[in-house]
């Protein structure tokens, strides 16, 4: 069964960038399909954007493109995202979820999350 | 992109009572499969998100029978025959037909 473990929590100041990692095991990285969602402080649930190894290839929600960097690596099975130019509004919590890439049968694996907090 | 409205938004409802809540898609999230890429998510306080539901009517491994969802073209139901204690947090209907992925609003369900 899939697992995904994502790095610790993050603190960076306006203007700075930050890199998420994703590390997926007990499963076959290539047959999955990778999405980051983001969840702000008391909010719901957005998908940001994601990125399918075997292709590589990542899309991204037009509210992320150019703000939002999402990468595999399939040598140590991890996915990573990339956020720049943080602003206080970027905090929140991001979640890197898998599903299959053939006959996708929901995201049926999430990490645990990693909250980003942006501050000053 | 493809907006998703659930609601209610909150739904309080006393133990061992039914529960539904509606999505509704903006446009229609049938696959050229057959399938409807209408999946409903549970994420219980404090922690990720859960799989409830896949293809509209699908339960995901391990969950209860309670939970059934139904719909089709752009109209999506989740029930729930008897509510219990642990079912509590914010339910998600999502379309994944075409990217960007969508969420609805989310459904606060609490017990009375």
């Amino acid at each position: 069964q899939m697992q995904l473990v994502q790095s610790g929590a993050e603190v960076r100041k306006p203007g700075s960038s930050v890199k998420v990692s994703c590390k997926a095991s007990g499963g076959t990285f290539s047959n999955y399909a990778f999405s980051w969602v983001r969840q702000a402080p008391g909010q719901g649930l957005e998908w940001v954007g994601g990125v399918i190894p075997v292709f590589d290839s990542a899309t991204y929600a037009q509210k992320f493109q150019g703000k939002v960097t999402i990468t595999a690596d399939e040598s140590t099975n991890s996915v990573y995202m990339e956020v720049s130019s943080l602003r206080s509004e970027d905090t929140a919590v991001f979640y890197c979820a898998g599903a299959t890439v053939a006959a996708p049968r929901g995201i049926d694996v999430w990490g645990q999350g990693t909250t980003v907090i942006v501050s000053s | 992109e493809i907006v998703m409205t659930q609601s209610p938004l909150s739904l309080p409802v006393t133990p061992g009572e039914p529960a539904s809540i509606s999505c509704r898609s903006s446009q229609g999230l049938l696959h050229s499969n057959g399938f409807h890429y209408l999946d409903w998510y549970l994420q219980k306080p404090g922690q990720s998100p859960k799989l409830l539901i896949y293809w509209g009517s699908n339960r995901a491994s391990g969950v209860p029978d309670r939970f059934s969802g139904s719909g089709s073209g752009t109209d999506f139901t989740l029930k729930i025959t008897r509510v219990e204690a642990e079912d509590v947090g914010v339910y998600y209907c999502m379309q994944t037909l075409q990217t960007p992925y969508t969420f609805g609003q989310g459904t606060k369900l609490e017990i009375k």
